[in-house]
């Protein structure tokens, strides 16, 4: 079975950092396309970035609220996958999902999310 | 505010049909497939719908999807109590190059 279990959620301030880990196991993670989906307190999803496997280049997309701040990579040989936060901002805040993808898009299996806090 | 179009609440007796709608664009729904996520509270979402109405192992026979034009629909068939939750779709926006969410449905099974 997917499990996916994520962590380094935390309480930063704006304009700091942070990085998110995800510890993929149960399926073959270095030919998986991977993402990342965050979900503010009470509110709805929002698709953040996307990986692809590295022998399709292991290139990134990512949604219009954070590129240029955020950055998805992978490590094959540990099977994780990581988000690293920068300049953040109090609209950061939220639960972030790691997840695999169905048909190279779409978030299939989900983490139980960690949760960052952006706040002074 | 969301570039799919989800009504905020929904609701149905047990046994009833019901159907969530999805209206989107020629960039996102018109070009492409929809999906279909349902989530309840505390937990993380899970994917029901893929690739407009294929359903993944697991998932039960009496959720089905479809399109048209530029809107999509979730059917629940036979509605049951544990289907109470909230349902997101999706779709890939040609325009923005990735996914993007409706802004969630609450279904209420009365």
């Amino acid at each position: 079975d997917v499990h996916l279990v994520e962590s380094g959620g935390a309480l930063v301030k704006p304009g700091g950092s942070l990085r998110l880990s995800c510890a993929a196991s149960g399926f073959a993670f270095t030919e998986a396309w991977m993402s990342w989906v965050r979900q503010p307190p009470g509110k709805g999803l929002e698709w953040v970035a996307r990986i692809k496997r590295e022998t399709h280049g292991g290139t990134a997309d990512y949604g219009a609220a954070v590129k240029g701040r955020f950055t998805i990579s992978r490590d094959d040989s540990t099977n994780t996958l990581y988000l690293q936060l920068d300049n953040v901002k109090p609209e950061d805040t939220a639960v972030y999902y790691c997840t695999t993808l169905v048909a190279l898009r779409f978030p299939a299996s989900w983490g139980q999310g960690t949760l960052v806090t952006v706040s002074s | 505010q969301s570039v799919l179009t989800q009504t905020p609440s929904a609701s149905g007796t047990p046994g009833q049909r019901v159907i969530l709608s999805c209206s989107g664009g020629r960039s996102n729904i018109g070009w492409n497939t929809v999906n279909w996520y349902q989530q309840v509270p505390g937990a993380a979402p899970k994917l029901i719908i893929h690739t407009t109405d294929q359903r993944p192992s697991g998932v039960p026979d009496r959720f089905s999807g479809s399109k048209s034009g530029t809107s999509g629909s979730l059917i629940i068939s036979g509605l049951q109590s544990e289907d109470e939750a909230d349902y997101y779709c999706a779709a890939w926006d040609d325009s923005l190059n990735g996914v993007i969410f409706g802004g969630g449905t609450k279904l209420t099974v009365l």
